[in-house]
């Protein structure tokens, strides 16, 4: 059975730092790219960031680009997602899922995690 | 980007009845290597998103064959052939075939009557 647990969201202060991460299991981890996806509070879903399944090759949304970076630790199966310079618009559940076989960082999403939810206020 | 637009945003049908969602990109979204990169997740209330249909028109495992994907090119449509009250939330469609981003549409918000 796959398995997504995030964890790491906090209530951090504006221009402040927060690392997620998501463990994963029931899948072959390194073989699958990853994408965390957000949902802001009366908005819909935004996607933020993806990453291959080796990790060579990663991808963010623009309104991340420069301030987050993921990366994944194949020996802990377990995906990160680190934040910087934080904004109050950055406020929002944040989701990781696996993607649909054959993993390729192109495909849709087809698991997804229960959320832990970042909050940006001072 | 490619922008996806869905409508309506939101639908009231009463139980047993049929619902219909579209969805239309700013580009198509077939890629060259055969696929049609659409597809759609439901968020249900208090839960995270669940995939429903992937590529268009494939059913992922457990999706009640009450949910049909079909279209082609930029426009695409969700059909549920009799709504149950289990099918409450905000339903989603999302390309892939440009990265980055992948784009969602704005959501349609589905309630019983």
């Amino acid at each position: 059975e796959v398995q997504l647990l995030e964890s790491g969201g906090n209530l951090v202060q504006p221009g402040g730092s927060l690392r997620l991460s998501c463990a994963a299991s029931g899948f072959a981890f390194s073989t699958y790219a990853m994408s965390w996806v957000r949902r802001a509070p009366g908005k819909g879903l935004e996607w933020v960031s993806g990453i291959s399944g080796s990790g060579g090759s990663t991808y963010y949304a623009d309104s991340v680009k420069g301030r987050f970076t993921i990366s994944r630790d194949s020996s802990k199966n377990t995906l990160y997602l680190e934040m910087n310079s934080l904004r109050a618009e950055d406020t929002a559940v944040y989701y990781c899922a696996k993607s649909l076989p054959p993993g390729t960082a192109r495909n849709g999403v087809d698991y997804w995690g229960q959320g832990t939810l970042v909050t940006v206020s001072s | 980007d490619i922008v996806m637009t869905q409508t309506p945003l939101s639908l009231s049908v009463t139980p047993g009845q049929p619902a219909s969602i579209s969805c239309k990109s700013s580009q198509r979204l077939l890629h060259s290597d055969g696929k049609t990169y659409l597809y759609w997740y439901l968020q249900k209330p208090g839960q995270s998103p669940q995939l429903l249909i992937y590529e268009v028109s494939n059913r992922f495992s457990g999706v009640p064959d009450r949910f049909r994907g079909s279209g082609s090119g930029t426009d695409f449509t969700l059909e549920i052939s009799r709504v149950e009250a289990e099918d409450v939330g905000v339903y989603y469609c999302m390309q892939s075939i440009q990265l980055p981003p992948k784009t969602f549409g704005q959501g349609t918000k589905l309630e019983i009557k």
